[in-house]
């Protein structure tokens, strides 16, 4: 199972917004809404922020939200803040009923 | 206090065997499916591993498979991984993760250990 495809790095200004792509294929991004997101400051654990797709556990700002097109799905978050400054991952269920990181997008706050 | 504890990370040569551990508290542990995942120094998170809330079912990533097993014991609440011929890119902080939901894996992780370091080298 290849990893999900995720851009290296993607940057903004405070305020701005910025969209996070994660490629995928018909046996897993494509076919199941088993997608989330996770968000991994340095030297921490990785937090959940968007499960299924664009559903925010309590207490994840609404200024993150996730879609899904095809096989793609993207993690946006807006009005960006210096505390937003992290490595996200995204998620997916596979055909294979194993589960597939994408390789991670550092997020840098100008 | 809610919190996984992960333990028995260490140094080992390749080829041999590894036992991980990782002890739960906070919440009802023999209700929810519990994982492994894994990162590479300066690398991304990679998935290991799977299971059920009973022990009944378990899945694997396609790079252990055959080589490592995960099991649990709910009378302790803590969840194990048995690494065996291991080489060194299983070298890795290794995490254990809760699964979101009770009785289902949903294959979301709503709480993480801090993580044990595994280093495979000679």
């Amino acid at each position: 199972q290849s990893a999900l495809t995720q851009p290296p790095s993607v940057s903004g200004s405070p305020g701005q917004s910025v969209t996070i792509s994660c490629s995928g294929t018909s046996s897993d991004v494509g076919t199941y809404n088993r997608v989330s997101w996770y968000q991994q400051p340095p030297g921490t654990a990785p937090k959940l922020m968007i499960y299924e797709v664009s559903n925010r556990p309590s207490g994840v700002p609404d200024r993150f939200s996730g879609s899904k097109s095809g096989n793609t799905a993207s993690l946006t978050i807006s009005g960006l803040q210096a505390e937003d400054e992290a490595d996200y991952y995204c998620t997916s269920y596979t055909r294979s009923t194993t589960l597939v990181f994408g390789g991670g997008t550092k997020l840098t706050v100008l | 206090q809610v919190q996984l504890v992960e333990s028995g990370g260490g140094v080992v040569q390749p080829g041999r065997s590894l036992r991980l551990s990782c002890a739960a508290s906070g919440f009802t542990f023999s209700s929810y499916g519990m994982h492994w995942v894994r990162q590479a120094p300066g690398k991304g998170l990679e998935w290991v591993a799977v299971v059920s809330y009973d022990g009944s079912n378990k899945y694997y990533g396609d790079s252990v498979e055959g080589r490592f097993t995960i099991s649990r014991d709910n009378s302790k609440n803590t969840v194990f991984l048995q690494m065996n011929s291991l080489r060194p890119e299983d070298a890795a902080v290794y995490y254990c993760a809760k699964d979101t939901y009770t009785w289902a894996i949903i294959w979301y992780f709503d709480l993480w250990g801090r993580g044990t370091l595994v280093t495979v080298s000679s």
